[in-house]
């Protein structure tokens, strides 16, 4: 089983000041690696796909990047509605494993 | 556009098994694979398994074989989750999910259904 790692847990940032959040697979993954937003009481919602791909309607602001086991997502200029739980997913290899998510809260 | 509804809470005792249901709009339904995904309260999100709603097959994670059937009616484009020998653990929101492309079982989820909690007390 591919082991995804997220890194920090919690991350407190400003609005309009930049998040940046790391996942990390036990195995090379190529770039078969989804971002996913999640608030409370709502299912997932994708970010990103393809490792650096915009799902539609996400803001420019969302970036992707990575390949192999090391993958970031980048949050510039947060607003706050981007305030959520970010979940990394990989879809190498069964079974399909997510992280344990990054909460990021306000600051 | 895309929908998937779930079926509504559940309470069940310990040993008991529930049957979640999703039902497809908007799209061609035997098209594509669903996936079944939990969380449990304040936890990650954990894969079940999947199934093809073209042919019925299904594949689940290893955790789960011989606990979880997943099941389609193509007639009324509704997807099923049957989940055996329920104990506390398995007290969680079951969520539905479309892979994105066509005919491709392992995929990021483009669509979501809205969850459906099952809480499992005596």
């Amino acid at each position: 089983e591919i082991v995804m790692t997220q890194s920090p847990a919690t991350l407190s940032v400003s609005p309009g000041e930049r998040a940046t959040l790391s996942c990390r697979a036990s195995q090379n993954v190529n770039t078969r690696l989804a971002w996913y937003q999640q608030k409370p009481g709502q299912a997932p919602r994708v970010v990103i796909f393809g490792a650096s791909n915009r799902a539609t309607g996400i803001p420019a602001r969302f970036s992707g990047s990575g390949s192999g086991t090391e993958f970031t997502l980048t949050i510039t200029g947060l607003q706050s509605e981007d305030f959520a739980l970010y979940y990394c997913q990989q879809y190498h290899d069964w079974p399909l494993t997510f992280g344990q998510g990054t909460q990021v809260d306000i600051k | 556009q895309v929908l998937l509804v779930q079926s509504g809470a559940e309470v069940k005792k310990p040993g008991a098994s529930v049957r979640v249901f999703c039902e497809a709009s908007g799209y061609t339904f035997s098209g594509y694979f669903i996936h079944w995904v939990r969380q449990a309260p304040g936890q990650g999100l954990e894969w079940m398994g999947w199934i093809n709603s073209n042919s019925g097959d299904t594949k689940s994670a290893q955790k789960f074989q011989g606990r979880v059937a997943m099941t389609r009616d193509t007639s009324i484009r509704t997807a099923y989750m049957d989940l055996s020998g329920l104990t506390s653990d398995d007290t969680a929101v079951y969520f539905c999910a479309r892979v994105f492309f066509k005919d491709t079982s392992a995929g990021w989820y483009g669509y979501w259904g809205q969850g459906t909690l099952v809480t499992v007390s005596s």
